[in-house]
């Protein structure tokens, strides 16, 4: 059972476009992560949001979770070729973290 | 300092083998978990680790699959026997004190496993 749906699951733009990535599950999470993956890498930790509601940016990347802890967004500023890559999010559920289906993102120079 | 390590980084075998993945968690890190990852089914938790002793292996998809890990600086992950559809990527990471909910999990690049 997938806890954790993400969309878009494919997501190609240009360069200098913005663009808003979502968590969403009917489920509470104590925290969620976020994480990027490169080809033949694994993934690598982003950001860590605790409380509902709060708001984490990191350069052109804003994290928000939602109120109620069951969902996620992550938004990119004037999107650069180095930012393609898999995005995952992740629940903390008691003592498991739950990875979400992922959202592939190309941007194009 | 040195990350997650994983070996190898590609396997290639045939059906009915018996195949071993490697990994030595960081330096230091409580917790040990391996995932399997797939185009269909995305980044799965096979089991994990706490202080070397398996804590939940609810993951592991059949009696095919078997996790050990006889020290805090060394695991693996067997299957035997292998079949087709097995092959995917499969991640280990690691990581500290893991009820704190701030701590990330280290991942190592992972090994591609295809099964003839």
């Amino acid at each position: 059972t997938q806890l954790l749906e993400q969309s878009p699951q494919f997501l190609s733009i240009q360069e200098g476009e913005n663009l808003t990535v979502y968590c969403n599950s009917s489920s509470v999470f104590s925290s969620l992560q976020w994480y990027r993956q490169e080809p033949g890498e694994g993934p690598v930790l982003l950001v860590t949001v605790v409380t509902g509601g709060e708001v984490k940016k990191l350069k052109r990347l804003t994290f928000q979770f939602g109120d109620a802890r069951k969902d996620s967004s992550l938004h990119i500023t004037a999107a650069q070729p180095g930012d393609t890559g898999l995005y995952l999010c992740a629940g903390l559920i008691t003592d498991k973290l739950i990875f979400g289906t992922g959202t592939r993102l190309q941007v194009f120079p | 300092d040195a990350g997650v390590i994983q070996s190898p980084r590609h396997e290639v075998t045939e059906m009915g083998q018996e195949v071993t993945l490697r990994c030595k968690p960081i330096s230091g890190h409580d917790y040990l978990f391996w995932y399997r990852q797939t185009m269909m089914r995305g980044l799965e938790l096979l089991i994990y680790f706490n202080n070397n002793v398996p804590i939940d292996d609810s993951g592991m998809p059949e009696d095919r699959f078997s996790a050990k890990m006889p020290n805090a600086s060394f695991s693996t992950l067997k299957i035997q026997p292998s079949e087709p559809r097995d092959s995917a990527v499969y991640f280990c990471a690691s990581s500290l004190w893991f009820s704190d909910s701030n701590q990330p999990q280290h991942f190592g690049d992972g090994t591609r496993l295809s099964i003839l």
